[in-house]
């Protein structure tokens, strides 16, 4: 059974605080990690697609990394805005093909 | 147009029931996917149609029925569903599906209740 973890759960913080969450993957088998925003009464929207070990991406404020090797993707959000409160989710694909396997998700709620 | 619409929005059904689930995307798209997604869980993978072929059943029972008549719409034919099967359906696109790289444009979902 191919497990995708996401902690913590949740998160609240202040605005202007910078914050990070980790989603966790089988390292043995790794072909793609998608990171999604969802927010509440809204369709969940693509952040990133990552492939490469060592990945490095950046939207914005939003940032992400990727150890394939260890098997886990760190989302950072650089000076939190109550707009980024929504629900991060990641998403694991270990072949070719779309199916993705989606983590529980981080919902974060960011105070003003 | 990055939007993918879905209809309707909320849905009510008994178990002797039949009714479909829409989803439109006018992005070019080549694949698209129905997610199944209870509450506080992840959302789970039901069927994958790549140019307008089915190529992925997550062995989902035979009372949801998919349909893809064009490139453009996909459908979700429901009959006879338990109260189990309530639940947010989500429809999503993406550019293609057998490379796996591409990012899924979701809908915003259809909730469904099976009284």
């Amino acid at each position: 059974i191919l497990n995708v973890e996401q902690s913590p759960q949740s998160l609240h913080v202040q605005e202007g605080d910078s914050t990070n969450f980790t989603c966790s993957f089988p390292s043995s088998n790794f072909y793609a990690l998608h990171w999604y925003r969802w927010e509440t009464a809204k369709s969940p929207e693509a952040l990133f697609v990552m492939t490469l070990n060592g990945d490095e991406k950046k939207k914005g404020r939003i940032s992400a990394t990727l150890n394939t090797k260890e098997g886990y993707s760190y989302l950072y959000i650089k000076g939190s805005q109550p707009e980024d409160s929504a629900t991060y989710l990641c998403a694991y694909n270990y072949n070719q093909g779309g199916k993705l396997i989606f983590g529980q998700g981080t919902e974060l709620s960011v105070k003003p | 147009d990055t939007e993918v619409t879905q209809t309707p929005k909320h849905l009510v059904m008994g178990m002797t029931n039949k009714k479909s689930l829409k989803c439109e995307q006018h992005m070019g798209h080549r694949a698209m996917y129905w997610y199944k997604q209870k509450a506080k869980k992840p959302p789970e993978l039901m069927f994958v149609y790549s140019y307008e072929k089915l190529s992925i059943n997550e062995s989902v029972p035979s009372r949801f029925s998919p349909e893809c008549p064009n490139s453009s719409l996909l459908n979700l034919h429901l009959h006879a569903l338990q109260p189990e099967d309530s639940a947010l359906y989500l429809c999503a696109s993406s550019q293609d599906w057998a490379s796996g790289l591409w990012e899924q444009y979701f809908g915003p979902g259809t909730r469904l209740t099976v009284t």
